[in-house]
């Protein structure tokens, strides 16, 4: 069974750029979830989706940061215009079972 | 008060010795608790959950749970070079919502 996959592995961008993530789910996982980990800090919940549908979006930082889940497959992350706060590891995670979730390899963002 | 604390490390036990590793959470109605392994410049692996007070073990791997304290642990026994890796504590969040609350991880180095 393959497993959560995030593309691309790294991205390098300008301030100010647009940059799309994108996350695979485990098939057949309802739930697709984003996470960030800054460097330093604490991996941070970003938002959850339950098949298509938005279930909490608490931990979006601001409206630079745009999730999609069309179909209830692929998610993607998009963040424009891109700041150098931005810069982290984006890990993407899908679950089937309540809170058994399994993650990504996660996306490294440099933000120059 | 973060929600969930963890020492940063790193902490070195020598190869076939008891490692443990420790987690306060501030939520006291949280129920449920994970631990999670990453190595270097991998995903985050859910290695242990435990959701009732004492003890759970799973192999050399033994979470311990103390709500009244609000306290977690994990014990490696028998602790090898391919266990150092980094330990996040985990803490669901509340509200029916799927979201984990994660620690900043403790890095275990197993000395040989």
């Amino acid at each position: 069974e393959a497993g959560v996959t995030q593309f691309p592995s790294h991205s390098v961008i300008e301030k100010g750029q647009t940059v799309t993530l994108r996350c695979d789910p485990i098939s057949g996982h309802d739930n697709l979830y984003w996470y960030r980990r800054v460097m330093g800090k604490e991996i941070k919940f970003l938002l959850h989706f339950v098949k298509e549908s938005k279930q909490d979006e608490s931990g979006m930082p601001n409206n630079r940061f745009l999730a999609e889940r069309t179909g209830g497959t692929y998610s993607t992350l998009k963040v424009q215009p891109a700041e150098l706060e931005d810069s982290g590891v984006y890990f993407c995670a899908s679950s089937q079972v309540i809170y058994e979730q399994f993650f990504g390899p996660g996306t490294r963002l440099t933000v120059l | 008060q973060k929600e969930v604390e963890q020492n940063s490390g790193p902490l070195s036990v020598p190869e076939g010795a008891i490692a443990s590793l420790n987690c306060t959470y501030s939520d006291r109605g949280s129920q449920s608790f994970f631990w999670y392994r990453q190595y270097s410049g991998k995903s985050p692996e859910l290695i242990m959950s435990i959701y009732s007070n004492g003890d759970k073990e799973d192999g050399r791997f033994t979470a311990q749970l103390n709500k009244a304290s609000q306290y977690v642990s994990l014990l490696i026994r028998d602790s090898q070079p391919s266990d150092s890796a980094t330990y996040l504590c985990a803490v669901p969040g509340g509200g029916g919502y799927q979201k984990v609350t994660f620690g900043i991880g403790t890095k275990l180095q197993v000395i040989p």
